[in-house]
């Protein structure tokens, strides 16, 4: 079955960074798109990014270009989105999700989310 | 940039109908999908590709999208569908999600 594992929760320190992975398993990893989502406390559900896990290409929100980093490692079948020079706003649940273009890019699966809190 | 717009919260009675709309320009000419969100959980996607239902989601679920529009419709309303409603649309490799619609079963 198609599972997406996250890395546990990270407290930061404003400016630091965070790298927050993703292990899938279940399907072909490199036939999907990766996409990370975040959530702050009580709020919406904001896109941040994808990488197609079989060519490497990325697209990045408008919001979060020059702050965010999305990588994968094909041996691993992991996904990676780093955020770096964080601030108190950046304190959300993050989540990759799994699409595809036939399914119209749509999220069929999701990880279970990884706190991010950044704090003093 | 692309905007997706939707109402904060729809109200319903026990098995009745429950329709929550998403806004955008042209939204027909795109896919639209939706996802349902419980307290501390994670999203789940419950219609696709407009109209869609994902294995595992129930008849009750049902999505249109024409014009401007996009629609989720719940037919015959369950206390267990109370969550937070989130519909998603694709365009030119980005992603935009709305702002997210409460639906309260009372």
């Amino acid at each position: 079955q198609v599972q997406l594992v996250q890395s546990g929760a990270a407290v930061k320190k404003p400016g630091a960074s965070v790298k927050v992975s993703c292990k899938a398993s279940g399907y072909t990893f490199t036939d999907y798109s990766m996409h990370w989502v975040r959530q702050a406390p009580g709020q919406r559900l904001e896109w941040m990014g994808w990488i197609n896990a079989g060519n490497v290409n990325t697209k990045y929100s408008q919001k979060f270009q020059g702050r965010v980093t999305i990588t994968r490692d094909t041996s691993a079948t992991t996904a990676y989105m780093e955020l770096s020079s964080l601030r108190s706003e950046d304190t959300a649940v993050y989540y990759c999700a799994r699409s595809s273009s036939s399914s119209g890019h749509s999220f069929d699966y999701w990880g279970q989310g990884t706190l991010v809190i950044v704090s003093s | 940039s692309y905007e997706l717009t939707q109402s904060p919260s729809v109200s319903v009675s026990p098995g009745q109908t429950a329709s929550i709309t998403c806004s955008g320009d042209k939204l027909g000419d795109k896919y639209a999908c939706w996802y349902q969100q419980k307290p501390g959980q994670s999203p789940v996607l419950v219609i696709y590709q407009d109209r869609k239902r994902p294995s595992g989601i129930p008849e009750r679920f049902s999505g249109s999208n024409s014009g401007n529009t996009a629609t989720l419709t719940i037919s015959g309303t369950q206390a267990m569908d109370e969550a937070d409603y989130y519909c998603q649309a694709w365009d030119s490799s980005y992603v935009v999600f709305g702002g997210g619609t409460k639906l309260t079963v009372l």
